[in-house]
């Protein structure tokens, strides 16, 4: 079974400044995929960014960006330029793969990080 | 671009009523996932569904069951509610991994949640 850890349960940062979140997790997979997800005070889950495990290249998405380290496995989330509304929840998830279908592809979820962005 | 539908959006029921929960995936996404999260914690997997036929359960009750129909929209049934049902209910859709080159491959996309309240 596979575990995720936000060992950050609240952080804020002030508007146009820089936050890393942290993201720790176990797994015997080879193949997988993680992602972080948005959820602010509405609750919708919004996708911000994912990584697949086999690439060695960081995804970046405009102000989002990670730090993959595999052999540690770690998977932090970098947020440039903050904004007032990227405050909200961050959830950090992982996915094992497999090759044919969708079965067994369900998320597992850290405990998440409370991110206040302050003006 | 449409997105995950998920009705109703809020339910009220008493205990040991029952709850029918739907969700219609994105166009052309054959895979059905459903979590539930309670005050506070973070989404847990509940049961997904790959081409009508249930793929994965997860810690679904057994006064739950769900189903996927021909349309591939899914509908999560609920009975003997408890207080403890209480949270919101997410539905998530991905596309097929055959369709290597489709966007959002390997990744879910999250309804806006329906939230369940049990009196």
């Amino acid at each position: 079974a596979q575990t995720v850890t936000q060992s950050q349960p609240e952080m804020s940062v002030q508007e146009a400044e820089t936050v890393t979140l942290s993201c720790t997790y176990d797994t015997s997979e080879s193949n997988y995929y993680l992602f972080w997800y948005k959820q602010p005070p509405s609750r919708q889950m919004i996708l911000v960014i994912r990584q697949e495990a086999y690439k060695q290249q960081n995804a970046t998405e405009n102000r989002f960006s990670v730090n993959f380290q595999k052999a540690a496995k770690s998977f932090s989330l970098k947020i440039s330029d903050s904004q007032l509304g990227d405050t909200a929840m961050y959830f950090c998830a992982f996915m094992k793969t497999l090759m044919n279908n969708n079965a067994g592809n369900m998320l597992t979820f850290g405990g998440g990080t409370r991110l206040m962005v302050k003006p | 671009a449409a997105g995950v539908i998920q009705s109703p959006r809020h339910l009220i029921k008493e205990k040991r009523e029952t709850a029918t929960l739907k969700c219609y995936p994105i166009p052309r996404h054959d895979t059905v996932y459903w979590y539930q999260q309670g005050p506070g914690q973070d989404p847990q997997f509940l049961i997904s569904f790959y081409e009508k036929m249930q793929s994965d359960k997860g810690s679904i009750p057994d006064r739950f069951s769900a189903q996927q129909f021909s349309d591939y929209h899914s509908e999560l049934n609920m009975s003997s509610l408890e207080l403890g049902d209480s949270a919101l209910y997410f539905c998530a859709s991905s596309p097929p991994r055959e369709l290597k080159d489709y966007p959002g491959t390997d990744t879910q996309y999250f309804g806006p949640g329906t939230r369940l309240t049990v009196l």
